[in-house]
């Protein structure tokens, strides 16, 4: 059980070039969630999905896009990169019991755009 | 609005004394609230959360919380800190706003240091 995984680690992109970041979880969560993380700034989400085929936007969605194919995976998805979205990137997922809501969280990509 | 308040930017303790993260939020109804954990270089981990019953929760590494309505707080103790607890430390409330949207809004974080 590997929990949350995200790929790449680390990337440098150079302003104007695309890229897309990989979510996937194991522990068949319906809800998924994409973050950034800057300095003083706490995390703030970008988007989210609540299940299979769906997506929203979260407080900071502007030059991103996502896409939920298959329940496992989560896309992040920058077309046209600027030195903005350097930051690090975390990845999340959650049950649905109404009970719960506990994230369970990816180790990160740590993304610079030059 | 619903918000989430952690006062203290960074909090430094003693190794062996007791420690003490503040947090303080602002929700519509019962609020359901969490605290994370992020070790350098590392993802969000779960520590505790409270959605009902006793106030007092406890939770992973030797852990606790307080949760008091009166004051709308959820601080986080430890009675004796260890050096391996210097981390950054995240409070979170459930977003119960329109929709089923299960979001969490969370707090700026609190930096902990530990001194030996």
């Amino acid at each position: 059980n590997a929990g949350v995984t995200q790929t790449p680690k680390f990337r440098v992109l150079k302003t104007g070039q695309s890229m897309t970041l990989l979510c996937a979880q194991d522990m068949n969560h319906e809800y998924m969630y994409w973050y950034r993380q800057d300095p003083g700034m706490g995390l703030r989400l970008i988007h989210y999905s609540v299940g299979e085929g769906t997506t929203a936007k979260g407080e900071v969605p502007d030059g991103y896009n996502v896409s939920r194919l298959k329940k496992q995976n989560f896309l992040l998805g920058l077309e046209s990169a600027a030195p903005s979205q350097t930051s690090v990137y975390f990845c999340a997922s959650s049950y649905t019991v109404e009970s719960t809501d506990t994230q369970y969280f990816g180790p990160g990509t740590r993304l610079t755009v030059l | 609005a619903q918000s989430v308040a952690q006062p203290e930017d960074q909090v430094n303790v003693a190794e062996g004394n007791p420690l003490t993260v503040k947090c303080t939020y602002s929700v519509s109804g019962n609020p359901y609230l969490f605290w994370y954990v992020q070790y350098p270089n590392r993802g969000l981990q779960f520590l505790l959360k409270y959605i009902t019953g006793d106030n007092l929760v406890k939770g992973s590494y030797g852990f606790e919380a307080e949760f008091n309505k009166s004051q709308t707080s959820f601080h986080l103790k430890k009675p004796s800190a260890l050096v391996s607890d210097s981390a950054l430390y995240f409070c979170a409330v459930r977003d119960v706003g329109a929709g089923n949207n299960r979001k969490l809004i969370w707090g700026l974080g609190t930096s902990l240091a530990v001194n030996p």
